[in-house]
C-alpha cells in the first residue's frame, strides 16, 4: 500500500466552480500536511501547510485536515483558468525536511 | 535573487553516458534536495543535504551520488545512465530542515532523457 494515495484526474471544470482535491494517507507519524502547485514545466510552490486537524482559509482556498480518518482535501473556490496546473499534496513525518507527496492531480478550469 | 536554479534545462544521454545535474541557490539556505519526479509517482526524494558537508539518502537513491559542494550548491551525479533514470529531476532548498514552516523551495527542473 502507497503511503499517499491521491486521485491523478484529470479534473476539469468550468471557471467558478468549486473544486475538490482529496489525499489519503496511512502513516500516522505525518505531522505536517501541505499542498503544492505545479505549473506546467515549472517546479512545485507551496500553496498551503497545516498541521492539525481541521480547517486553514487562505482566500479562495481552504485546506482541511482529518487526522483520525487520515484524510486531507483542498478546496478552490470560484476556480480561475490561472488555477489549471497539478496540485500534489505532501506530507512531513518525523523525519524533518524530507517529504512524501502524492502523485498529484491534474486540474483544468476552462472559461 | 534568482532562487533556484537549475543546469541543463534539458538532456539527452545513451545508456552507459555519465552526467552532473547542477543546482545553486541564493536564499543562504542550508537544506537542499533532489527529486525526481515521473508520471503517476509523484515527487520523490533521491538525496538530501541538512546542512553544507553532510548528505544522506532519500527513498531512491540507487544510482545516483550527490556533492554538497558549498553552501549555495548541490549536484547531482548519474555514473552510468539507464533508462530507468529518464525523469524530470528538481532541486530544491529550504532554510533549514526542520518542520513544515520551513518552505521547500523549488527549481525548474531538468528533463533528462536516456535512450
Amino acid at each position: 500500500q502507497k503511503e499517499v494515495e491521491q486521485d491523478p484526474g484529470p479534473l476539469s471544470v468550468p471557471e467558478g466552480a468549486i473544486v475538490s482535491l482529496n489525499c489519503t494517507y496511512s502513516n500516522s507519524a505525518f505531522q505536517y500536511f501541505m499542498w503544492y502547485r505545479q505549473y506546467s514545466r515549472k517546479g512545485p510552490e507551496l500553496l498551503m501547510y497545516t498541521y492539525s486537524s481541521g480547517n486553514k482559509e487562505d482566500g479562495r482556498f481552504t485546506a482541511q485536515v482529518d487526522k483520525s480518518s487520515k484524510y486531507i482535501s483542498l478546496f478552490i473556490r470560484d476556480s480561475q483558468p490561472s488555477d489549471s496546473a497539478t496540485y500534489l499534496c505532501a506530507y512531513e513525518g518525523t523525519s524533518y525536511g524530507k517529504l512524501t507527496f502524492g502523485q498529484g492531480t491534474i486540474l483544468t478550469v476552462h472559461p | 535573487n534568482a532562487g533556484v536554479t537549475q543546469t541543463p534545462k534539458f538532456q539527452v544521454l545513451k545508456t552507459g553516458q555519465s552526467m552532473t545535474l547542477q543546482c545553486a541557490q541564493d536564499m543562504n539556505h542550508n537544506s537542499m534536495y533532489w527529486y525526481r519526479q515521473d508520471p503517476g509517482m509523484g515527487l520523490r526524494l533521491i538525496y538530501y543535504s541538512a546542512s553544507e558537508g553532510t548528505t544522506d539518502k532519500g527513498e531512491v537513491p540507487n544510482g545516483y551520488n550527490v556533492s554538497r559542494l558549498n553552501k549555495r550548491e548541490f549536484s547531482l551525479r548519474l555514473e552510468s545512465a539507464a533508462p530507468s533514470q529518464t525523469s524530470v529531476y528538481f532541486c530544491a532548498s529550504s532554510l533549514i530542515s526542520g518542520g513544515a514552516q520551513e518552505t521547500q523551495y523549488f527549481g525548474p527542473g531538468t528533463r533528462l532523457l536516456v535512450l
